[in-house]
């Protein structure tokens, strides 16, 4: 079974504070993904990393950035963590052949609290 | 970039009748349609996908239907059960990035299914 661990599954922060969640996927999967899921909005994607060292901007990249520096570890930072970042996070990954998109195995998620 | 709607936001159906949640997506290219169930607490899993090359997929009780030239596509539950009640979530490919890697997906908001005894 493909395994998505994160690191936290609730975290409480403090406004101006650097955050750092982390996921790891034993699966050698060269995708990964981190959403945010709020109510109503359903999951936005924040960033990817198709390898290692690779990032590229989803949809809503604004006040994150991210880190891959080994292949089954992909963090999410938030330099300067504000109450509007309060959400559920949720890390994916996913393995690659060359023109077909497969199926994403998510982690349990991080709750996210910035006071 | 894709857009993806979801309707309804919330379904309520009696225990061992059937449930339908329906997904309009915009962009033509895309050619991947998963649906995916959260139950609480949990992350998100996989049920169901169809390519754009069929009509219809089924496993078990579930079915998922893509009528591609109204780019539109159904989740169907039948015989629906307690364990049914989750939120379910549609998607689709975000689009290929110049990178060339595997798609991120676009989500729909989701649909709050209610299983009542």
């Amino acid at each position: 079974d493909v395994k998505v661990t994160q690191s936290s599954r609730y975290l409480v922060k403090r406004t101006g504070e650097k955050v750092f969640l982390e996921c790891v996927q034993d699966m050698d999967h060269e995708n990964m993904f981190w959403y945010r899921q709020d109510p109503g909005l359903g999951l936005r994607l924040i960033y990817f990393s198709y390898d290692v060292k690779m990032k590229e901007k989803g949809d809503i990249p604004e006040g994150y950035s991210v880190s891959r520096e080994k292949k089954e570890r992909f963090s999410l930072i938030l330099e300067s963590a504000s109450t509007n970042q309060t959400s559920m996070y949720l890390c994916a990954s996913t393995g690659r052949l060359a023109g077909r998109t497969y199926e994403q195995y998510f982690g349990p998620g991080t709750r996210l609290t910035v006071t | 970039g894709e857009n993806v709607e979801q309707h309804p936001s919330t379904l309520s159906v009696q225990e061992g009748d059937s449930a339908v949640i329906k997904c309009t997506y915009s962009d033509s290219a895309s050619n991947y349609f998963p649906w995916y169930k959260q139950e609480l607490g949990k992350g998100p899993q996989l049920i169901i996908d169809i390519r754009s090359n069929v009509g219809e997929k089924k496993d078990q009780r579930i079915a998922v239907t893509l009528n591609k030239t109204a780019k539109h596509f159904s989740l169907h539950i039948t015989e629906t059960q307690p364990e049914d009640s989750a939120v379910y979530f549609c998607a689709a490919p975000v689009g290929t990035y110049s990178g060339g890697g595997a798609d991120g997906l676009t989500f729909g908001k989701g649909t709050h299914l209610i299983i009542q005894p």
